[in-house]
């Protein structure tokens, strides 16, 4: 199985200011194929469930704003919320779909400082 | 707009089975493979079971392997998750999701439902 690490596993965050989640897989996610990394972020708001925010590491989902961006390739990715908001306050997940069965990192909770 | 619906979640003994439904509209269900995810209560998400638009590929996470049967009645527009001889770990709100892929099974979700909480407990 590719395990996924996130940290930290928790950061508080001035409102306006930069939050950066980091997430590693045991195994490489890079298909050379096509050279796509396959990782996801989602992110999940209290009491609700996961919403989808970037797919191949770096491609943002309809309608999510530009403030998410992600990075990285093979191994190690990160999530930037580039300048935090109130309604950006939830857990954050990454997830591999290289291979099945997919995992997800532990999470990463983001608060207000 | 796409929605999916949970339900069947319950307090139950262990040992015992349970059948979660979830509901979809919004979409075209046949063509969409699906997947239950679960997160036990304060914890992290867990991948449970996954299955493709046509019921001919099956997947399972070790855990509920031999216990969990995912299906789906295209017909209807509706998911299912049997679950047999419940653990008191297999207590978590369980998620049913839409794979993300136009076509085939990519393994990555948008959009889930609200999620049902199955308890196992003595």
């Amino acid at each position: 199985d590719i395990v996924m690490t996130q940290s930290p596993d928790s950061l508080a965050v001035s409102l306006g200011e930069r939050a950066t989640i980091n997430c590693k897989s045991s195994q490489s996610v890079l298909y050379s194929s096509n050279n796509k990394n396959y990782l996801a972020w989602y992110q999940q708001r209290p009491g609700q469930p996961p919403k989808l925010l970037l797919y191949w590491a770096s491609t943002r989902e309809s309608g999510v704003p530009d403030r998410f961006s992600g990075s990285g390739s093979g191994t190690d990715f990160t999530l930037t919320i580039s300048s935090l908001q109130a309604e950006d306050v939830a857990v954050y997940y990454c997830q591999q779909y290289y291979r099945t069965p997919v995992h997800f990192g532990q999470g990463t909770k983001v608060e207000i400082k | 707009e796409v929605h999916l619906v949970e339900s069947g979640g319950g307090l139950v003994q262990p040992g015992t089975s349970l059948r979660l439904s979830c509901a979809a509209s919004g979409f075209t269900f046949e063509d969409s493979a699906m997947h239950w995810v679960r997160q036990a209560p304060g914890k992290g998400l867990e991948w449970v079971s996954g299955i493709s638009w046509n019921s001919g590929t099956k997947t399972y996470a070790d855990p509920v392997k031999g216990r969990f049967t995912i299906s789906r009645d295209n017909a209807i527009n509706s998911l299912y998750l049997q679950m047999d001889s419940l653990r008191v770990e297999d207590t978590a709100f369980y998620y049913c999701a839409k794979d993300r892929c136009a076509n085939g099974e990519c393994y990555w979700f948008d959009p889930w439902g609200q999620g049902t909480l199955v308890t196992v407990s003595s």
